[in-house]
């Protein structure tokens, strides 16, 4: 079966201009998360979803950034106005869970460059 | 808050030698869940193994082997023979268990480069 997949692999976006990444899980998954990883960091976690609803976003690391999960499976992380501090890999990840615990399966990530 | 600590930053052993890679987490709550996953060159995180708090028991799979010790907060991983195909970068997490919270904190990951 399919995997995690994300779209764009890889994004350069000049400074101030704004970048959408996408997210489709595995197939039925009730939980989506996004996690952004800098070079030689572990991942940190930016925010999640069950279903469509969105639990916690208390890692997004300013209002410049915004998710959505309109009809609980696709998802799209949203950058505005990209700064240079913005440059990672951005990891999307699902999970069959609802519950904690539940192992989390991770696409091949989206590295965001901002010159 | 939830932390975890990967104090060893690389290492590198020779093909065949057996390593381990150290995780010692920091957790308010009783109960929680402990994961291990391997991020290889080409980038994709994979998932190796979860453990929840109340299971102690080792666990060895192949030439993986766990060993989880709440006393000390702990939650190593045992290579045994390593090989080439073992390079890569391997990160620990941790998980608290309570509805809405599901996500995982890393720690910042240890290079395991396995020297043929």
């Amino acid at each position: 079966g399919a995997g995690v997949s994300q779209s764009p692999r890889y994004k350069v976006a000049k400074r101030g201009q704004d970048v959408a990444l996408r997210c489709d899980p595995i197939s039925g998954h009730v939980s989506l998360f996004w996690y952004q990883q800098a070079l030689g960091q572990g991942p940190e976690f930016l925010t999640y979803f069950q279903n469509e609803a969105q639990l916690d976003k208390s890692g997004l690391p300013s209002d410049r950034f915004f998710a959505e999960r309109p009809e609980g499976s696709v998802s799209t992380l949203k950058i505005q106005r990209t700064q240079q501090e913005d440059s990672a890999v951005y990891l999307c990840a699902s999970s069959a869970g609802g519950l904690a615990g539940y192992e989390q399966y991770f696409g091949p990530g989206t590295r965001l460059t901002v010159t | 808050a939830q932390k975890v600590t990967q104090a060893q930053t690389e290492i590198s052993v020779v093909e065949k030698e057996d390593v381990t890679l150290d995780c010692v987490y920091e957790t308010r709550d009783t109960t929680y869940y402990l994961f291990w996953y391997k991020q290889p060159p080409s980038g994709e995180l994979v998932f190796l193994i979860r453990r929840n708090s109340f299971d102690e028991q080792n666990e060895i799979s192949g030439r993986y082997s766990w060993n989880f010790q709440k006393s000390t907060s702990s939650f190593n991983f045992t290579i045994t023979a390593s090989q080439v195909v073992d390079s890569a970068v391997y990160f620990c997490a941790l998980s608290e268990a309570y509805f809405g919270n599901e996500k995982l904190t890393f720690g910042t990951g240890t290079r395991l480069t396995i020297i043929p």
